[in-house]
């Protein structure tokens, strides 16, 4: 569980879709989050996915769960100035413990 | 309903030197977590409290860093001595707890600098 990865940067247009992807490693982890942090701020939760699901829709979040692959996505539909932040993937291992991935920073450009 | 707090929001200290963080979660909550979250990487648990008992600190260096939970409220992080590496945003998180989805709450956090 402690190979939680994240590309570190993505660069898109406003009113572009963004997709971040996570690779992690614990099979038996139930839960995956997304989690969003702006300058300054905590860590705020976006979103989840129950392992036994594929996809997950929220607004303009979609979450893909490639259980096989090991494979997380978060697309964000529309993507506003107000996105940019760095988001994060985390895997509930065990109970109620988490790894984290290293963060994708995400800007969008105007 | 009030978020996590912590404080202080920020502390320059030099190596060698003790250093101490203060959180206060959020009412009701009874899981807490001590994150360190150095520059340009993610979260790292430190340790973990179910109310007032320790639930996992398997990756608290133990040797420098201490922390306690009194009566399963507030809690309180210690670094003594510093060092160099310490750096670092020292997030608390605060849950209900239990089985199910986990949603976790974070405070604001206190940026160390080591110099």
């Amino acid at each position: 569980g402690e190979d939680v990865e994240q590309s570190l940067f993505l660069s898109v247009r406003e009113g572009d879709s963004s997709v971040i992807n996570c690779t992690y490693t614990d099979s038996s982890s139930t839960y995956l989050y997304w989690y969003k942090q702006e300058p300054g701020a905590g860590l705020q939760l976006l979103t989840y996915i129950f392992s036994n699901m594929d996809m997950k829709q929220d607004q303009r979040l979609t979450v893909l769960l490639n259980k096989k692959d090991k494979h997380l996505s978060l697309r964000i539909a529309d993507t506003q100035t107000g996105d940019s932040a760095i988001y994060f993937c985390a895997e509930e291992y065990n109970f109620n413990k988490f790894y984290f991935g290293s963060g994708t920073k995400l800007n969008v450009k105007p | 309903e009030a978020g996590v707090a912590q404080s202080p929001r920020y502390k320059i200290i030099e190596k060698r030197q003790s250093v101490a963080f203060w959180c206060n979660p959020i009412s009701g909550h009874a899981t807490l977590y001590w994150y360190q979250q150095i520059l340009g990487q993610g979260p790292k648990l430190l340790i973990q409290f179910q109310n007032n008992g320790v639930v996992d600190d398997s990756q608290l260096p133990k040797d420098r860093f201490s922390a306690e939970r009194l009566k399963g409220v507030d809690s309180t992080l210690k670094i003594q001595p510093a060092k160099l590496e310490d750096s670092a945003v020292y997030l608390c998180a605060s849950s209900l707890g239990g089985s199910g989805v986990y949603e976790q709450y974070f405070g604001p956090g206190t940026r160390l600098t080591v110099t």
